[in-house]
């Protein structure tokens, strides 16, 4: 069964500390993704992964960093946390874009933040 | 820009009642994919159906349809006979031809009481 595994299901921080969120697949999968999902505004695209060390923004990468130095796994980092980064973070991973264009995405189960 | 719609925040129904989750799309591109995911409570999103701009042929699987409209931008979704095991977050996505990026709609709370 294919697995999208983010290390933390609930992390606790406070403002200004550096927070690292874990993403692995096991998928073999080139494209991997964090999303952020708030209450009223749905996911939004942060960043976003086609290759190793390859990383591109999405729709709202301010205040965040990723790190992809092995296939299987996309950190996202918060060099600084603040309190309007709480939110529920997810990750997913696709498939490389030939065949089917846009197969669909694989997500984990999420990491619940609080910065207090 | 791409950008998709769902107007509905929240539905509440009673089980065994038909319901029907809307979805609005806009695209300039004439390739594009449509997708519809659920969020139970358990968190996790669960791949529901993806259609492409070139198949507009409704589709029905088990007691979920699907009706892509390309006239009026729409692919809704439907569920027959409701159970509390639908209650949920679905969540509307619309991805472009050469994009590897998701679009996601801010999504439909669905509640199914029994």
């Amino acid at each position: 069964d294919v697995k999208v595994t983010q290390s933390s299901r609930y992390l606790v921080k406070r403002t200004g500390e550096k927070v690292f969120l874990e993403c692995v697949q096991d998928m073999d999968h080139e494209n991997m993704f964090w999303y952020r999902q708030d209450p009223g505004l749905g996911l939004r695209l942060i960043y976003f992964s086609y290759d190793v060390k390859m990383k591109e923004k999405g729709d709202i990468p301010e205040g965040y960093s990723v790190s992809r130095e092995k296939k299987e796994r996309f950190s996202l980092i918060l060099e600084s946390a603040s309190t309007n980064q709480t939110s529920m973070y997810l990750c997913a991973s696709r498939p490389p874009d030939r065949g089917p264009a846009n197969e669909k995405l694989f997500f984990g189960s999420g990491t619940q933040l609080s910065v207090l | 820009a791409q950008k998709v719609t769902q107007a509905q925040t929240e539905i509440s129904v009673v089980e065994k009642e038909d319901v029907t989750l809307d979805c609005v799309y806009e695209t300039r591109d004439t390739t594009y994919y449509l997708f519809w995911y659920k969020q139970p409570p358990s968190g996790e999103l669960v791949f529901l159906i993806r259609r492409n701009s070139f198949d507009e042929q409704n589709e029905i699987s088990g007691r979920y349809s699907w009706n892509f409209q390309k006239s009026t931008s729409s692919f809704n979704f439907t569920i027959t006979a409701s159970q509390v095991v639908d209650s949920a977050v679905y969540f509307c996505a619309l991805s472009e031809a050469g994009y590897s990026t998701l679009t996601f709609g801010k999504g439909t709370m669905l509640l199914v009481s029994p």
